[in-house]
């Protein structure tokens, strides 16, 4: 079990460019999630996947925002035309949805998304 | 929407002491499960310690332990024997036994460890 790994750790880019983030749950995990982590908050649910079907969807999650899980393995998170409010921490988190459990969510480490 | 309210923004504990961090939270559920996660600086989250709204026995992880009151809807952590590795944010989260599969977070707590 090598953890949620997420690529890239960092990433500066300049408003109105497009950002793709990758997310590699736990191998065994049908369940993936998004969430987005602003300065001083909790994390904000984005969206949901169980295997690759996308499943749940924020009202956070603009347009300019697209998750796919195409395989229902790994995930990316798609960023165009990026603003200075995007600017953030992205969260990817999986479980493994056991029936009737708690379905306790791995996080990864994050990452951090500056728009300049 | 579920709320999670987390009404210390920072609390402090002197190594080896016991300290206590609050959360209260808003739901017209009576299925749902409550977490603490921490996340220590520059580094992923991590689980603490869950509890299930069932349950009446509150959980009990090493030096970590919940008192749950439903009734309330209270979930505070209690941190005894503070280790200075308890430094971190901590956040209190909620997700719903039956509806929507996402953790809903409060603001957190900043716990500092003073040696």
């Amino acid at each position: 079990d090598t953890g949620v790994s997420q690529d890239p750790r960092h990433k500066i880019t300049k408003r109105g460019q497009n950002v793709t983030f990758r997310c590699d749950p736990i191998s065994e995990h049908n369940r993936l999630y998004w969430y987005r982590q602003t300065l001083g908050q909790g994390p904000e649910f984005l969206t949901y996947f169980q295997n690759e079907a996308q499943l749940e969807k924020s009202r956070l999650l603009s347009d300019r925002f697209s998750a796919e899980r195409p395989k229902g393995s790994f995930s990316t998170l798609e960023i165009q035309r990026t603003e200075q409010g995007d600017s953030a921490m992205y969260l990817c988190a999986s479980s493994g949805g056991l029936a009737g459990g708690p379905d306790t969510q791995y996080f990864g480490p994050g990452t951090r998304l500056t728009v300049l | 929407a579920q709320t999670v309210t987390q009404s210390q923004p920072e609390m402090s504990v002197q190594e080896a002491e016991t300290v206590t961090l609050s959360c209260t939270y808003d739901t017209s559920e009576s299925d749902y499960y409550l977490f603490w996660y921490k996340q220590p600086p520059s580094r992923q989250m991590i689980l603490v310690i869950r509890q299930e709204a069932y349950k009446q026995q509150n959980a009990t992880e090493n030096r970590f332990s919940v008192n749950f009151q439903k009734a309330a809807k209270s979930f505070s952590l209690k941190i005894s024997d503070s280790q200075l590795g308890d430094a971190a944010m901590y956040f209190c989260a909620y997700r719903s036994g039956t509806g929507a599969n996402n953790l809903f977070f409060g603001t957190g707590t900043r716990l500092t460890v003073i040696p």
